[in-house]
């Protein structure tokens, strides 16, 4: 199976500012799906990112807050922009490496802290 | 959209005994049901899925139940060991996304 590396692992961030997660696959994806899990809920599904086309964004989700980059077939970056306490969140990608269209495998997330 | 629904929220089982986590969902139009395990401070894991064509699909001491009439499924995990502690999540998808129930954190009891 894909090895998909994210990073940072964590990071402890003043609110106000922004932080870039990045998402790299060892193998050529079509999409790649950022979620969020906060501490101790489900996950969400934040954007579907496509090469090659504007992220497509769930509910409750904006560009100007979560601006996601794909240049490529590989590679991926979320950034969470002016931070304030309630972005604290486990933030990962996942991929549909088996190309099926349903079978996605996880990054090991980012644990983002907010103070 | 899709709305999927996981009970219980939590379930303690002695060891050896048996488990079974059930999740419905609302779009009659999803065709896919994942179940992820999550262990404490790790990325959620695929550990089995079903398509809506099958009705049911094991593997080892996992396995998966799909009515598609009443919209609902369901995780079995028989013989359970303490190594099977962790919060499972149920998925449904119609197209390309997942949708995720809220989770079952499951403790087995030495």
């Amino acid at each position: 199976s894909a090895v998909i590396s994210q990073k940072p692992s964590r990071d402890i961030c003043q609110r106000g500012t922004s932080l870039t997660i990045q998402c790299q696959v060892d193998s050529q994806v079509t999409m790649m799906f950022w979620y969020r899990q906060q501490p101790g809920q489900s996950l969400t599904l934040i954007a579907t990112a496509n090469q090659g086309s504007e992220a497509t964004y769930e509910s409750g989700f904006v560009i100007d807050k979560f601006p996601i980059s794909r240049p490529n077939l590989t590679f991926s970056t979320l950034t969470v922009s002016n931070m304030s306490p309630e972005d604290s969140s486990i933030y990962l990608c996942s991929v549909d490496v088996a190309q099926t269209h349903y079978g996605y495998t996880f990054g090991s997330g980012t644990r983002l802290t907010v103070v | 959209g899709e709305n999927v629904e996981q009970h219980p929220s939590t379930l303690s089982v002695q060891e050896g005994d048996s488990a079974v986590i059930k999740c419905t969902y609302s779009d009659s139009a999803s065709n896919y049901f994942p179940w992820y395990k999550q262990e404490l401070g790790k990325r959620p894991q695929l550990i089995i899925d079903i398509r809506s064509n099958v009705g049911e699909k094991k593997d080892q001491r996992i396995a998966v139940t799909l009515n598609k009439t009443a919209k609902h499924f369901s995780l079995h995990i028989t013989e359970t060991q303490p190594e099977d502690s962790a919060v499972y999540f149920c998925a449904a998808s119609g197209s390309y996304q997942l949708t995720f129930g809220k989770g079952t954190k499951l403790s087995v009891i030495p």
